[in-house]
Order: structure tokens, then C-alpha cells, then sequence
């Protein structure tokens, strides 16, 4: 059964700093991997999907990677600002199946 | 383009209750689903479509029905409702598995 494991659950950091958020899955054979943004109370925006053939994403201050045979992906978030303290989410399409499986989050808050 | 709308935004039900939450899309996409997200359960799939007149079961599907009869709307109906149904239920339209997936705003549903 194919586990999705975000470290850390949750992180605090100033603004203007760099950041890491990481993402582990425990079966390979997956089609894709999609990172989500949720805010409190509010539904999952899609902020970078990386196919299984794929080793990166980037969409303006975010870069996503994937390394499947490692069961791992980061998201990198550049100069961090305190509009982006949000919930972000990890989700692995499975092969063969049609579920998205997800990982229960990291909240990040940036400090002013 | 609204993309993925759901209604009620909230909804308080008693135990035995039915009820139908909608979605609708209109980005045409022909695979939706629907997840629910619990506290320290993340979002689990309930059931899916891949197209009009197609659907089928995720991972917790009991105690919910589906149809699909046209590429727009994808209504759950909960045909008792018990208070283990007490959950925040999102919806979702995409391409297809493979490709990204957009959610909508969520229900926020209480069973008491």
C-alpha cells in the first residue's frame, strides 16, 4: 500500500529565507507527483505537477523535484514571503489505479 | 472560468439524514472525483468518474452514492448520514489521472 510521508509537519521561518519541504513516497511505481497549496478553510490549489518521466518542475519561485527510484520529492520555495504560509501538500498518482494518494501536509508559517 | 464549484459551502445534518453535494466543472475535463479530509487522515478518495456515465470506488466509498450523467457534474449522495461522515469533502476535475488535477472550495459537513 503506497504511504506518502511529508517532514517536517510543520515550519517557521523568517521572511526572505530559502526553504526545503520535502515529500517521501514507499512505492516507486507511480505516474505522477502533484504539489498543493491549501490555505485554512479553503480548497487544494495545484502549484506544480511533475509526470514520472520527469525530474523537475518550476513555476516562478517554486521548484519541485522528483528522484522515484529514491521515493523522494522537494519543494524549494525561494525568498520566502508571508504570503506563503499556507498548508502544502504532496500527492502521488499510483500506477494502475486512479487515486491520488496524499501526504498529510507541512504548514508553513513566514514570519514578517 | 470558475472551475471546480461545489455546493453547500457548510451543512448540518442528523444522524439517519440524506443529503446530495454538488459539483459541477466547466472546463469540460473528463475524469472527477471525490475525497474526503480528516484530521490526521489527510484526503482519502471516496469514489471517481472517467467519464459520463462512468464511475467507480476509491478507498472509502460505504455510506456514499455517485452518478455521473453528463461531463459536468459529479453530485455524492449520502444516503444515512452517520456522525462518522462529519468531514470536509472536496471535489476534483482533471484531464485524466495522469494529468493535473483542480479542486474545488469544499463542503464542511457536521453529522450530529
Amino acid at each position: 500500500k503506497q504511504e506518502v510521508t511529508q517532514i517536517p509537519a510543520a515550519l517557521s521561518v523568517p521572511e526572505g529565507e530559502n526553504l526545503v519541504l520535502n515529500c517521501s513516497f514507499t512505492d516507486s511505481a507511480i505516474y505522477n507527483l502533484q504539489w498543493f497549496r491549501q490555505d485554512p478553510g479553503k480548497g487544494l490549489t495545484s502549484l506544480l505537477l511533475i509526470q514520472s518521466s520527469q525530474r523537475e518542475q518550476t513555476s516562478g519561485r517554486l521548484n519541485a523535484s522528483l528522484d522515484k527510484s529514491s521515493g523522494r520529492s522537494t519543494l524549494y520555495i525561494a525568498a520566502s514571503q508571508p504570503g506563503d504560509s499556507a498548508t502544502y501538500l504532496c500527492a502521488v498518482g499510483e500506477g494502475g489505479s486512479e487515486k491520488l494518494v496524499f501526504g498529510k501536509g507541512t504548514k508553513l508559517t513566514v514570519n514578517p | 472560468n470558475a472551475g471546480v464549484t461545489q455546493t453547500p459551502k457548510f451543512q448540518v445534518l442528523k444522524t439517519g439524514q440524506s443529503m446530495t453535494l454538488q459539483c459541477a466543472q466547466d472546463m469540460n475535463h473528463e475524469y472527477m472525483s471525490w475525497y474526503r479530509q480528516d484530521p490526521g487522515m489527510g484526503l482519502r478518495l471516496i469514489h471517481y468518474s472517467v467519464g459520463a456515465g462512468i464511475t467507480d470506488q476509491g478507498e472509502v466509498p460505504n455510506g456514499y452514492n455517485v452518478s455521473r450523467s453528463t461531463t459536468e457534474d459529479f453530485p455524492l449522495r449520502l444516503l444515512s448520514a452517520a456522525p462518522s461522515q462529519t468531514s470536509v469533502y472536496f471535489c476534483a476535475a482533471g484531464r485524466a489521472r495522469s494529468y493535473e488535477q483542480y479542486f474545488g472550495p469544499g463542503t464542511r459537513l457536521t453529522v450530529t
